[in-house]
């Protein structure tokens, strides 16, 4: 069974410093995409980026980066020059599209606070 | 607008009391699914659906039902609800077409609470 794992349930950084926030994920799958996923406090989901897994070039968005380490099953989200809109609970998400699941698996989360 | 629509966004009901929670989307998705959040344990797939008619049991999905007779609309039914069904329930809906990326777009979620 699919499993994501996020170690850490709570984090804060400072305004304009760097963070990195890790998932790591078990599966038998080879086609799968990966996500991260912020829900500030009005409790939307917001896609933050995603990753396909057949891709070897980390994905970038602005700020948002990702490290995707495919053999160790790794796929941490660093946010640059981080701003206190940042502040909100972060998931992490797999999702085995076509395999033998179809479901979308997250993460019990990591909570940023980005301070001022 | 692009978007998936949930109604109610709360509701406090009482024990037994059966009710639905409607999802809606608008942009021809075939992937619709189901989630509760609750404290600790992240989002967890209650049913998913690949199409209309077709529709499977996520991670949790004991006491609760769904439907998929149109596209666009994938309803959560609990026929008995209890109190350890207090939850944040979010829809969302995704493309399954060829070069998508399975981006989920969720609903803005539903807040119940069982008495």
């Amino acid at each position: 069974a699919q499993t994501v794992t996020q170690s850490q349930p709570e984090m804060s950084v400072q305004e304009a410093e760097t963070v990195t926030l890790s998932c790591t994920y078990d599966t038998s799958e080879s086609n799968y995409y990966l996500f991260w996923y912020k829900q500030p406090p009005s409790r939307q989901m917001i896609l933050v980026i995603r990753q396909e897994a057949y891709k070897q070039q980390n994905a970038t968005e602005n700020r948002f980066s990702v490290n995707f380490q495919k053999a160790a099953k790794s796929f941490s989200l660093k946010i640059s020059d981080s701003q206190l809109g940042d502040t909100a609970m972060y998931f992490c998400a797999f999702f085995a599209f076509g395999g033998a699941t179809n479901k979308l698996i997250f993460g019990t989360g990591t909570l940023l606070a980005v301070q001022p | 607008e692009a978007q998936v629509t949930q109604n109610p966004r709360y509701l406090i009901t009482v024990t037994g009391k059966k009710l639905t929670v409607t999802c809606s989307q608008n942009m021809n998705h075939e992937y619709m699914s189901w989630y509760r959040q609750d404290p600790g344990l992240g989002l967890r797939q209650i049913y998913y659906s690949m199409n209309v008619e077709v529709t499977d049991k996520g991670d949790v999905p004991e006491g609760y039902k769904v439907s998929r007779k149109e596209k666009r609309n994938f309803p959560l039914i609990l026929e008995s609800p209890s109190p350890n069904q207090t939850s944040l329930y979010f829809c969302a809906s995704s493309p399954l077409w060829a070069g998508t990326t399975a981006e989920q777009f969720f609903g803005p979620g539903t807040r119940l609470t069982v008495l």
